[in-house]
């Protein structure tokens, strides 16, 4: 069964700790995506990979950081420097001949 | 400026009935791309549908249809045939640039729809 997974589904961290958020694809996609989702709210990108070993920030980077070894993993991780970083986070991997991207069914962090 | 705008942040409808879900869009790019995703409560996004700039013919799904009205920048989603599964978050969502450009999505703030039985 190809797919997306992401674990753990919820999360719970104390401040000031880091967190590494996984992301595992068997779809064998080169475009790989993060998201932060906000309650009520869209989805805003924080990093995005298009092939292995490179990476780019999207419109929210600041606070987290990824890595990019294998063509199926990129973790997030959620450093102390985030501010808010409780949220639901959704990771998407895409086929370089479309345009559609495949969601993961998202991690739920919460920080206290 | 908002890229994606959606200005319903409720709707109801009645089963079997249709509905429409709105999204304006901003960009000066020639080439872009609409998209709607559906998120059920339990919070996987799901791909509904796609809509390219360059597409003369407006894109259908299934029970669903895209309202592409490229000079008024809009790409509202329609549903036919409303379902009490079709209850959700809906977004609107664009891509900008060529295909090798990184197809980053800007998401639109969501409608949710219930349908009422």
């Amino acid at each position: 069964d190809g797919g997306i997974t992401q674990s753990p589904k919820y999360l719970f961290r104390k401040e000031g700790q880091n967190v590494t958020l996984s992301c595992e694809q068997n779809l064998n996609h080169d475009a790989m995506y993060w998201y932060r989702q906000d309650p009520g709210q869209g989805l805003r990108l924080i990093y995005y990979s298009q092939i292995v070993n490179d990476f780019q920030k999207g419109d929210i980077a600041e606070g987290y950081s990824v890595s990019r070894e294998k063509k199926e993993s990129f973790p997030l991780t959620v450093t102390s420097a985030q501010k808010n970083p409780t949220a639901f986070y959704l990771c998407a991997s895409r086929d370089r001949s479309t345009y559609e991207q495949y969601f993961g069914p998202g991690t739920r962090l919460t920080v206290t | 400026a908002q890229k994606i705008t959606q200005t319903q942040p409720g709707m109801f409808v009645q089963e079997k009935e249709a509905v429409t879900l709105d999204c304006t869009y901003d960009t000066s790019d020639p080439s872009y791309g609409l998209f709607w995703y559906k998120q059920p409560s339990s919070g996987e996004m799901i791909f509904l549908i796609y809509q390219g700039s360059y597409d003369q013919q407006n894109a259908t799904e299934g029970r669903y249809s895209l309202n592409f009205q490229k000079a008024r920048k809009s790409a509202n989603l329609v549903i036919s045939a409303s379902q009490l599964g079709d209850s959700a978050m809906y977004f609107c969502a664009m891509r900008e640039g060529p295909g090798n450009a990184g197809n980053m999505l800007t998401f639109g703030g969501g409608t949710r729809l219930m349908v009422k039985p």
